[in-house]
């Protein structure tokens, strides 16, 4: 099956700094989101990117399908921007989600 | 996007008992899956579950040990049978709509 593979795995800023968060498959892809799951657990979707450039607010993503690659950008990071971060993908052959490993944030004020 | 509603959000239970999950969705999916986040990992598909059929689980899981329902196309659950300490996780269910995957809130299961 796909591999998803996410870095760095641990992450340490200050609040105020910016962070790119990547995020490598191995196959191509119909369907990117990448969700951030908070200290209680739960997934938010932040994006849903197959392909392109998004922005919403402090966060942007871009995905280069060809080179099988998308980008999380988090800029002037806040202390509630801490959790868990997952780049999630469903390749051409099926309707599965397979998930990153995850890069874990911790914004320090 | 779907908006699903999952319940216990938490439980501790024994050694040896099941525990129930249920997720409720405010439409109608055809898919909906199971997910398993085992501490401080990444999450897993345990099962996808389509009404009116048996759910097609994924390798690692068995039908008797996570018996699955989907009696329409709003609900489902999830029991975790003769539960151990090592099916301490937090169990998530997801729905499809379009191409957005949404998920229930989570139940953090703790087994002692």
């Amino acid at each position: 099956g796909i591999q998803v593979e996410q870095s760095p795995p641990d992450l340490i800023l200050q609040e105020g700094a910016n962070s790119t968060l990547r995020c490598n498959f191995s196959d191509s892809v119909n369907n990117l989101q990448w969700f951030h799951q908070n200290p209680w657990g739960q997934l938010i979707n932040l994006f849903y990117i197959p392909s392109g450039t998004k922005q919403n607010g402090r966060l942007s993503a871009t995905t280069v399908a060809t080179e099988r690659y998308s980008l999380l950008y988090i800029s002037s990071s806040q202390t509630t921007d801490s959790g868990v971060y997952f780049c999630a993908v469903v390749d051409n052959a099926g309707n599965m989600l397979t998930f990153g490993g995850g890069t874990r944030l911790m914004v320090k004020p | 996007s779907a908006v699903i509603s999952q319940k216990p959000s938490r439980d501790i239970c024994q050694r040896g008992t099941s525990l129930t999950i249920q997720c409720q969705v405010d439409s109608q999916v055809t898919m909906m899956f199971w997910y398993r986040q085992q501490p401080g990992q990444s999450l897993t598909l345990i099962a996808t579950a389509n009404q009116g059929s048996e759910a097609t689980y994924e390798s690692g899981f068995v039908i008797d040990k996570f018996p699955i329902s989907r009696p329409n196309l709003t609900f489902s659950t999830l029991t975790v049978s003769n539960m151990s300490p090592e099916d301490s996780s937090i169990y998530l269910c997801s729905v499809v709509t379009g191409l957005l995957y949404t998920f229930g809130s989570g139940t953090r299961l703790t087994v002692v």
